[in-house]
Order: C-alpha cells, then structure tokens, then sequence
C-alpha cells in the first residue's frame, strides 16, 4: 500500500559527484515536494511542483535541481554534492498547493558524501 | 525568515504517563498549522491540520489545541504506551500556499 516511495533509502556518494535520488507516487497528486533534513535539524523545503510548474525555495543551492517527468515522478540532482548535503531527502505530495492540505512522505533517502 | 519552535527537543517518560508539547509559530499571517509524528525507519505521517483559532482535534489518545492570537500549538498524549515513541514535528502554513515551515521536532520515547 505504499503511496510515496523513495528509492534508494541509503544513498552514499563521493564529493563531487553527481547523484540523482527517485520519489514516486500511486495518489495521482498534483504537488510533489522536496525537503532536506539535516541532522536534529527542522525539514526545510528545497523546491516543489503544481503539475509542470517548478518553483523554488529563494535560499536553495543552483548546485540542486529537480526534474518532474511525469505525474508521479519526481527526481532530486545534486550536481556537485559537498559534505554540507549529507543529509535525510524527504519527498512529499499533496493534492493541491492550498494551504492547509495534507502531504504525505516518502519514508527519506539519507545521502551520505564521502 | 520564520521561526517555528518546539519544545522540548527530547522527552523521556514511563509507559502510562500523560505528556504534551509544544509548538510556536509566528501569530502573523497563519493560515495552518499541522502535526506529524515520525517513527524511526518509517515515513512521516500527518496527525491534524488546523486552521480555526480555539480548533481543537482529537485521534484516539492523541489530541491538539491551537492558539493563533498568540502563536501556539500543544500536542498532548494520554496514557503514553511504548509505540508512541517517534518524532513529532509541527509546520506552519503562513500563507494560501501549502509550503510548510517546520519546528526541529520533539523527540519521544517511551518506556515500558
């Protein structure tokens, strides 16, 4: 009954090179989102999706992009990943952008940058 | 830059006791306020949304208050048993948009 799945759960890259983490998605959402967590830190969003339409948070690094292919798809790349981007990777959906909707998480992926 | 705080950061106690926490979050502009609780290895999962001043909600021994004239939200736990254990974050909505600003959480544990 999974509903937001996130592939892979651990992930471990080498500085500097590029890493792409997955979310996917059955609840047909129109929203996805994606947070990054740092250690006993708040979730803090990076970016998100309405449908096509990308918008990103004003403080999040150009080193991270995001790519929505299609509605239940959505891709986090870190281009150049530094040991400041260890972190847990949460995605999120929701089905519309109106305040107060429920999201539902994926499970996280932690990266690890060795 | 929006300050969402929870306290504590951790809290310990016995299998049975009562407890609640506390989130703050700017009394300007709020449009929603919502709770998740997070078990270890597991995915977030959304307790309540609220919206209403004075709305209080409730899920079997789990319940929450909201205060938006002064910016504040208890979560409380009646009767805590040992799979209440988990982080339970707060995040706040301040505008008509669903970006969610979210507290460090409160970390619990519960001891049989």
């Amino acid at each position: 009954d999974a509903m937001v799945i996130q592939n892979p759960r651990y992930q471990v890259t080498q500085f500097g090179k590029p890493v792409t983490l997955s979310c996917s998605q059955t609840l047909n959402h129109n929203v996805m989102y994606w947070y990054q967590q740092k250690s006993s830190q708040a979730p803090k969003l990076l970016f998100h999706y309405y449908d096509k339409d990308f918008n990103n948070e004003a403080d999040t690094p150009d080193n991270f992009q995001s790519r929505r292919p299609n509605t239940s798809f959505c891709f986090l790349d870190i281009r150049s990943p530094g040991l400041g981007d260890a972190a847990m990777y949460l995605c999120a959906t929701s089905r519309e952008s109106l305040g107060g909707a429920e999201q539902y998480f994926g499970p996280g992926t932690r990266l690890t940058v060795t | 830059i929006l300050n969402v705080e929870q306290s504590p950061q951790s809290l310990h106690v016995q299998e049975g006791d009562s407890t609640n926490f506390t989130c703050s979050f700017p009394s300007s502009n709020f449009y929603a306020l919502h709770w998740y609780r997070w078990e270890t290895a597991k995915s977030p999962e959304a307790l309540f949304v609220m919206t209403l001043n004075g709305d209080e909600k409730k899920k079997g021994r789990i319940s929450a208050t909201l205060n938006t004239k002064e910016g504040y939200s208890y979560l409380y736990i009646k009767g805590s048993q040992p799979e209440d254990s988990a982080t339970y974050l707060c995040a706040f909505n301040n505008n008509a948009g669903n970006m969610l600003t979210f507290g460090g959480g409160t970390r619990l544990m519960v001891k049989p």
